[in-house]
């Protein structure tokens, strides 16, 4: 079956740093990602979108310059929390999928961000 | 805009039992609908798809139907066991004429299966 790895997997950091997330689909090419943010005991809510070779697509309220997204290959997109704050700490999940539209969607495990 | 709702929001029902978990959405052009188990801290583990065109999936003791008309799927489980316990999400894929589709998840419902 298809597999999504994401790293790391837990990460603390201070404020003001950047941290960057890994989304690698392993045996499959991706050409559509999705970054979402899940507050704890809430549900996903989706980030941003985006195709290879392509600028993402942002949702309404979420900041571009904070939240820079990169899908430079068919099975790599990255997503880096720039100058972090604590109310950034939450829990990043990545999605990829082949085509989009009819394409199952295969999930990482998630990162845990900390911002101290 | 699409929505998605689920209810309940959490349940709880001794092992054996069969159980029903309702997925609603307002917006019918959707290419398809998933159902999702996520175990606390821990990323989604797909469990069926429904294409728009379909009515309904099953897996194991699992069973999904949709009712694209009236924005409803519903996720049957038979005989529940304590394993199955863990909150159950359901997410549509929306048709957006203007830009990437788009997925849309549900808030979930919290399952506990009692031995």
């Amino acid at each position: 079956g298809a597999v999504v790895s994401q790293h790391p997997s837990w990460v603390i950091c201070k404020s003001g740093t950047s941290v960057k997330i890994e989304c690698r689909s392993l045996d499959f090419q991706a050409t559509t990602m999705f970054w979402y943010r899940q507050f704890p005991k809430q549900s996903l809510m989706l980030m941003a979108t985006s195709n290879e070779g392509s600028k993402a697509t942002y949702e309404q309220g979420v900041e571009k310059d904070k939240f820079l997204i990169n899908h430079a290959s068919l099975t790599l997109s990255t997503l880096t929390v720039t100058s972090a704050h604590p109310e950034d700490s939450s829990f990043y999940i990545c999605s990829a999928s082949v085509w989009g539209g009819n394409s199952p969607l295969h999930f990482g495990n998630g990162t845990r961000l900390t911002v101290t | 805009k699409q929505e998605v709702t689920q209810i309940p929001a959490a349940l709880s029902v001794p092992e054996g039992e069969n159980l029903v978990l309702n997925c609603s959405f307002t917006d019918s052009a959707i290419y398809n609908l998933q159902w999702f188990r996520q175990d606390p801290g821990k990323g989604l583990t797909s469990l069926l798809l429904i294409q728009s065109s379909q009515r309904e999936q099953t897996s194991g003791r699992l069973n999904a139907s949709l009712d694209k008309s009236s924005g409803r799927s519903t996720l049957y489980i038979a005989a529940s066991q304590p394993g199955d316990s863990a909150t159950y999400l359901c997410a549509v894929t929306s048709i957006r004429k203007t830009s990437y589709d788009k997925v849309i998840f549900g808030p979930g419902t919290s399952l506990s299966v009692i031995p």
